[in-house]
């Protein structure tokens, strides 16, 4: 069945430093793909989507691009902040069914 | 534009209670669906209920029972707890059930824990 991998945590990174999440996902169709976060006490947010291969998400600086012939989507931002601290869930949803969601990696950005 | 509430937020049962957790979803969507994360893991999908019909569910036992009501609120219904129940229980809502492009929008959860 689908699933998603993603890189184990946690990632912790000083203050304006480069990020990368990395994200691998198994599906049997045309997958649309997402990150969200989920920042402490709140609920899921959606970060950013692309729906079909080479297209990239982008949004608060975070960017993700969608890779066919690597299955993967992984996240990048070149100066994280603060912030930016917070768990992130990297997912997919085929036509019609749920959202399959990653194990989360957790960001701890210090000043 | 209300978003997605849940109720109670956190709640503690014993083992073999039941327990019913609400979410009224954000306006004008008419599809909810609900997920439970485990500490430390990500969402699971338990059910999705559109129009008031459950259409798609997760490999989840019958003992998760759900609910959808005509103003496209909803209930999730757990009998005969375990521990295993515990976990954070998380809302969703979105417009329509076709594509995999439409976003769903997440309530802040209701954290069951079971003793």
């Amino acid at each position: 069945g689908d699933s998603v991998t993603q890189m184990e945590g946690p990632v912790t990174l000083s203050e304006e430093a480069f990020l990368t999440i990395n994200c691998t996902y198994t599906a049997t169709g045309y997958p649309s793909l997402f990150w969200y976060v989920q920042y402490p006490g709140e609920g899921l947010q959606l970060l950013l989507k692309a729906t079909k291969a080479d297209d990239k998400g982008s949004n608060k600086g975070f960017e993700a691009t969608y890779r066919k012939e690597t299955t993967s989507f992984h996240l990048e931002k070149g100066s994280v902040q603060v912030s930016d601290s917070a768990v992130y869930f990297c997912a997919l949803r085929e036509a019609g069914t749920a959202l399959i969601f990653g194990k989360g990696t957790t960001l701890s950005v210090s000043s | 534009e209300t978003g997605v509430t849940q109720s109670p937020t956190h709640l503690i049962k014993t083992r073999g209670q039941q327990v019913t957790l609400r979410c009224s979803s954000q306006s004008g969507h008419n599809t909810v669906s609900w997920y439970q994360q485990a500490l430390g893991q990500g969402p699971q999908f338990i059910f999705q209920y559109y129009r008031e019909e459950e259409n798609g569910r997760g490999n989840f036992p019958p003992r998760f029972s759900g609910l959808q009501f005509p103003n496209y609120s909803s209930e999730l219904n757990v009998n005969a707890l375990e521990l295993d129940d515990s976990a954070l229980y998380l809302c969703a809502s979105s417009l329509g059930t076709s594509g995999n492009t439409g976003e769903l929008f997440f309530g802040e959860g209701s954290r069951l824990t079971v003793l």
